[in-house]
């Protein structure tokens, strides 16, 4: 039973446009959503975050949107650049006494961004 | 450099053999994890230390044995693998209870069972 899911698994997106990666979660006691962004042969590196208490944050040319009616959270990235192109993970955290900060991933989609 | 640190880089090993994966992490975090990214699957958790004490095992076979000396080592013993047991191998930590929530990862263990 996956709990975080990117349905799209790649995106292709002209330089300079939106990109927009969705995500949807089905847990209700997810309580903060984390995007990551994973290069090849490398770990993931954190890129933006929100807390369940928010439906927007924004960071220079990342924002981040939740909408918890809809259990769904989507990063925008605009104008993306080719060297955002890489694998994007959405990840959700657990406000659940046992889970110690464990997250949950989606299993990631693959966005290209041509010049 | 992301302050967590994993050791070795890449590694091809036989059915028959024991090996060790490591991590370190220099970021002051009280909780470190290891994820398993095989191909074309999201990251899978295998094992939670908080505080040095081991809070998580998802049903992950024996053939896998964490070890958390402290809060900043982590291993990953492996021994009798099998080939499905390929994948990317990340060490991961966080500030459990801080102000900052995410968590830091290293660059990965690239495991290839032969």
């Amino acid at each position: 039973d996956q709990q975080v899911k990117q349905n799209s698994p790649s995106l292709s997106v002209q330089e300079g446009r939106i990109s927009i990666l969705n995500c949807d979660y089905t847990n209700s006691m997810f309580d903060y959503f984390l995007w990551y962004k994973k290069y090849p042969a490398e770990g993931p590196t954190f890129l933006i975050s929100i807390s369940s208490i928010k439906d927007k944050n924004e960071d220079g040319r990342f924002t981040v949107f939740l909408n918890k009616s809809a259990k769904h959270l989507s990063l925008h990235i605009v104008p993306s650049q080719p060297g955002d192109s890489a694998v994007y993970f959405c990840a959700a955290k657990d406000a659940g006494g046992t889970s110690y900060g464990k997250l949950t991933f989606g299993q990631g989609t693959i966005l290209t961004v041509h010049p | 450099e992301t302050g967590v640190t994993q050791t070795p880089r890449h590694l091809v090993m036989g059915m028959t053999n024991k090996k060790s994966l490591k991590c370190e992490q220099h970021l002051g975090h009280n909780a470190m994890y290891w994820y398993k990214q095989s191909a074309k699957k999201p990251l899978e958790l295998m094992f939670v230390y908080n505080f040095k004490e081991q809070t998580e095992n998802n049903s992950v076979p024996s053939r896998f044995s964490p070890e958390c000396p402290n809060s900043s080592h982590l291993f990953l013993h492996l021994h009798t693998l099998q080939p499905e047991d390929s994948a990317l191998y990340l060490c991961a930590s966080s500030q459990v209870g801080g102000r900052r929530t995410e968590a830091f990862f290293g660059q990965g263990t690239r495991l290839t069972v032969v």
